[in-house]
């Protein structure tokens, strides 16, 4: 089955650093991917929608300059969260489409503590 | 835009019988997917069941059925013989069929429901 893998699986870094999390499909191209957000005992929040060769979709509310995406290939997206504060740790998950009708298939998730 | 909700936010069970969980939706659309994702502490997502709008007939997984009451734009899961393994999140989830657009496969999910089994 379709495989995406998410790296790193969990991250600590200190207040204003940059952290990068990838999101690849391993044996299926994938043109969109998605990003989410999730707190402990809550629901999943979309932050934005990466499609290959263009920027990306980003939600209301969402902040483009805090959480850069970048879908190079299409195999690959980044999420960079740029100059991380305390209150960006979450656990952050993503999601690709394989083609019409089929399920999303998530990555197993980063756990961002900022310190 | 389309809205999930999962009413029950705890629920729980005794190991060997039956739970029903809630799930209402409002959309637009006629042709669309529903999902049932279980979220374990592991916090990998799983696909527990799949429901396609246009299909009359409930799927079935196993212990794992739905209520689809399109009319009523309800999707209740129901896990049948419950097992200690089932004790996760339960979250419901509401994708588009429309193909066209930059977030072709977008997944609105609802707040979730933690499901407790008692041994």
């Amino acid at each position: 089955g379709a495989v995406v893998s998410q790296h790193p699986s969990w991250v600590i870094c200190k207040s204003g650093t940059s952290v990068k999390i990838e999101c690849r499909s391993l044996d299926f191209q994938a043109t969109t991917m998605f990003w989410y957000r999730q707190f402990p005992k809550q629901s999943l929040m979309l932050m934005a929608t990466s499609n290959e060769g263009s920027k990306a979709t980003y939600e209301q509310g969402v902040e483009k300059d805090k959480f850069l995406i970048n879908h190079a290939s299409l195999t690959l997206s980044t999420l960079t969260v740029t100059s991380a504060h305390p209150e960006d740790s979450s656990f952050y998950i993503c999601s690709a489409v394989t083609g019409d009708n089929s399920p999303l298939h998530f990555g197993n998730g980063t756990r961002l503590t900022v310190t | 835009a389309q809205t999930v909700t999962q009413s029950q936010p705890e629920m729980s069970v005794q190991e060997a019988e039956t739970v029903t969980l809630s799930c209402t939706y409002d959309t637009s659309e006629s042709d669309y997917y529903l999902f049932w994702y279980k979220q374990p502490p592991s916090r990998q997502m799983i696909l527990v069941i799949r429901q396609e709008a246009y299909k009359q007939q409930n799927a079935t997984e196993n212990r794992f059925s739905v209520n689809f009451q399109k009319a009523a734009k309800s999707f209740s899961l129901k896990i049948s013989d419950s097992q200690l393994g089932d004790a996760a999140m339960y979250f419901c989830a509401y994708r588009s069929a429309w193909g066209g657009g930059t977030s072709y496969g977008k997944l609105t999910f609802g707040q979730g429901t933690i499901l407790t089994v008692h041994p």
